[in-house]
């Protein structure tokens, strides 16, 4: 148990449509990241949210957007859905000085994308 | 450019077989960190250990061992005496200092082990 929760567990959306995943950080966690996990492959960064500013971006379009809250919480919208978000979703959080000691994932939100 | 290859994608062992993992990485940063990760079925990533470059030393812990060569970018994993409960998805990951802080993940290696 890292103490970091993800809501939903599953999900199914369809082609063209927006989702929001949330992700509740552990208590004291600044700093948020975000994965996208295909099947089969290893997980890849979105982008990471440090006192609710975005604090590096990986290679994902604009319709991957993020917020992080003043309790340190942050949801991961995705617009337009395509077949292929169809993945994976894993956040992680930490404090940012000791973020290059660990991260401590969630249990992950599995997306369907029909 | 950052990158972690992890050349097995699927080991099958009997019980109490060793079974070692391959882990190669690139990077041209002189301060990184590496790391293992277990992700059992549920899908949450479990850390099991973290490495930086500038110590070598090999460690050892229960049933886990973790072999960093800097002289050929490695940093192996080795499970003695495997058991049913090791059967996992397992990453190697790494952090390049200049690079920021996000972990940059190999494809896996899933590991079976059969009674």
């Amino acid at each position: 148990e890292t103490g970091v929760t993800q809501s939903p567990t599953h999900l199914i959306k369809t082609r063209g449509q927006q989702v929001t995943l949330r992700c509740s950080s552990q208590s004291g966690h600044n700093t948020v990241s975000w994965y996208q996990q295909a099947l089969g492959q290893g997980p890849q960064f979105i982008f990471q949210y440090y006192r609710e500013e975005e604090n590096g971006r990986g290679n994902f379009p604009p319709r991957f957007s993020g917020l992080q809250f003043p309790n340190y919480s942050s949801e991961l919208n995705v617009n337009a859905l395509e077949l292929d978000d169809s993945a994976l979703y894993l956040c992680a959080s930490n404090t940012f000085e000791t973020i290059r000691e660990t991260q401590y994932f969630g249990p992950g939100t599995r997306l369907l994308v029909l | 450019a950052q990158k972690v290859t992890q050349a097995q994608t699927e080991i099958s062992v009997v019980e109490k077989e060793d079974v070692t993992l391959d882990c190669v990485y690139e990077t041209r940063d002189t301060t990184y960190y590496l790391f293992w990760y277990k992700q059992p079925p549920s899908g949450e990533l479990v850390f099991l250990i973290r490495r930086n470059s500038f110590d070598e030393q090999n460690e050892i812990s229960g049933r886990y061992s973790w072999n960093f060569q800097k002289s050929t970018s490695s940093f192996n994993f080795t499970i003695t005496a495997s058991q049913v409960v090791d059967s996992a998805v397992y990453f190697c990951a790494l952090i390049a200092d200049q690079a920021g802080t996000a972990l940059i993940f190999g494809k896996g290696t899933t590991l079976s082990v059969s009674s």
